[in-house]
């Protein structure tokens, strides 16, 4: 079993639509980041999260430690947002979750 | 503009020839790291630098070197590549290496070795 899971692993959404991708661990963890990598294979650093609740435009990102899962809201979700969504928990190193592909048709 | 460059973007060599893939960062970061992204496979962690002259190995270490002379170069040398090297590579920094800051990755490096 990995260390990292997300689901779903494939998401096709329409404009508009409100967004969400989940990550559980299973292992104990300092902190934990969501990366989005787009089709050209750049990968940018979303969130890094240790406790509660973070917002960065219409991406919020949400842990709960004591049931090791976080999750990735997306608001009004458009065809930019198009992408690969990585979790990624830090204990002494990165561990990768395999990524949500994620599709917005407009 | 803050930034990790990673040089080539694109690399085509033949087996056992030596190459380095350069990456330099301007953020004065501690914590540099290697990894590279297969499918199916998904990221892993290949060395890994907290500070000048420490290093360490990741997950997939074999087949790979690298140094930390300054604190903005990372290098990854392949001292004899071989086919199963072909991969997409990214560097990343962070400020520190207790995952509390972000990390700034490279624009990856394609690599092919035929």
């Amino acid at each position: 079993k990995n260390e990292v899971e997300q689901s779903p692993q494939n998401l096709t959404a329409q404009e508009g639509e409100f967004i969400t991708i989940n990550c559980s661990y299973s292992v104990g963890i300092s902190a934990l980041h969501w990366l989005q990598q787009h089709p050209g294979g750049g990968i940018v650093s979303l969130f890094m999260l240790s406790s509660g609740k973070k917002k960065h435009g219409r991406l919020i990102a949400t842990i709960n430690i004591q049931e090791k899962h976080s999750s990735l809201h997306i608001t009004a979700s458009h065809p930019r947002d198009s992408a690969v969504y990585i979790c990624a928990v830090r204990r002494n190193k990165l561990v990768f979750g395999a990524g949500t592909i994620l599709r917005v048709k407009s | 503009e803050a930034q990790v460059t990673q040089n080539p973007r694109y690399l085509i060599t033949v087996t056992g020839k030596k190459l380095t893939v350069t990456c330099s960062q301007n953020m004065n970061h501690e914590y540099m790291s290697w990894y590279r992204q297969d499918p199916g496979l998904g990221l892993r962690q290949i060395y890994y630098s907290m500070n000048v002259e420490v290093t360490d190995k990741g997950d997939v270490p074999e087949g790979y070197k690298v140094s930390r002379k300054e604190k903005r170069n990372f290098p990854l040398i392949l001292e004899s590549p071989s086919p199963n090297q072909t991969s997409l590579y990214f560097c990343a920094s962070s400020f520190s290496s207790s995952g509390y800051y972000g990390y700034t990755f490279g624009s990856g490096t394609r690599l092919t070795v035929v």
